[in-house]
């Protein structure tokens, strides 16, 4: 089953304000998480990653935080643009270095309001 | 840029057709993926593939198969379509297995009838 999970399956906010979006993940062997964003009809798309030695890592208008304590990843967005309406996934390696790729959250359907 | 490409971006099949979905990439990646996504499931990984001729299972391959001939080429097969088939299907690529982007293509909604 799925360890990594989001809080919410939908968050609205409106244009202009930072956007949050949350990951809890179960697997404290995990070692390397990734944000995607899906827009619609498209595939989803590399947004930031970050390594488990880090907590925090900054993008173009978009930041990932870690907390290992709790198992949490969030990514949160500046300034929300309507490009930025999508789905966003986090996915997590489960540590090992296995061949078997990245686990999926389930997403979260950002959705800007004008 | 890198470039995933499905060749199909619709499909509609009947119940026990044999479906070929098809994915190039042109990054030379030695790592390739097959997932699905359906809603409220999120993408669950089918097969993945870490070399030429080579293949591995996910959590889902019940159902499906798949060939890699050629390093740029990774096909899923579905020998007898079900309904419960109906999905939507993601091909990836990637340099270094667990670390690093899935390059994504755009996808291959199959729908069976």
């Amino acid at each position: 089953g799925e360890s990594v999970g989001l809080h919410l399956p939908t968050l609205s906010v409106q244009e202009g304000d930072n956007s949050i979006i949350n990951c809890a993940y179960s697997n404290s062997a995990s070692d390397y998480f990734i944000w995607y964003k899906q827009e619609s009809g498209k595939g989803p798309q590399f947004i930031i990653d970050i390594r488990s030695n880090m907590d925090k890592r900054q993008g173009q208008r978009v930041t990932v935080l870690l907390n290992k304590t709790v198992k949490h990843l969030s990514l949160q967005i500046a300034a929300t643009q309507p490009g930025d309406s999508a789905v966003y996934f986090c996915a997590e390696n489960m540590g090992g270095g296995g061949a078997d790729g990245l686990t999926f959250g389930k997403g979260t359907h950002l959705i800007i309001q004008p | 840029d890198v470039k995933v490409t499905q060749s199909s971006r619709y499909l509609v099949k009947r119940t026990g057709e044999k479906v070929f979905l098809e994915c190039v990439q042109d990054m030379d990646h030695e790592n390739m993926f097959w997932y699905r996504q359906d809603p409220g499931l999120g993408l669950r990984l089918i097969y993945f593939s870490y070399d030429v001729k080579m293949k591995e299972k996910g959590d889902i391959p019940e159902g499906y198969s798949v060939s890699r001939e050629k390093k740029e080429r990774f096909s899923l097969i579905l020998e007898s379509a079900s309904t419960n088939q109906t999905s939507m299907y993601l091909c990836a690529s990637s340099l270094i297995v667990g670390m690093g982007e899935l390059f994504f293509g755009e996808g291959s909604r199959l729908t069976v009838l």
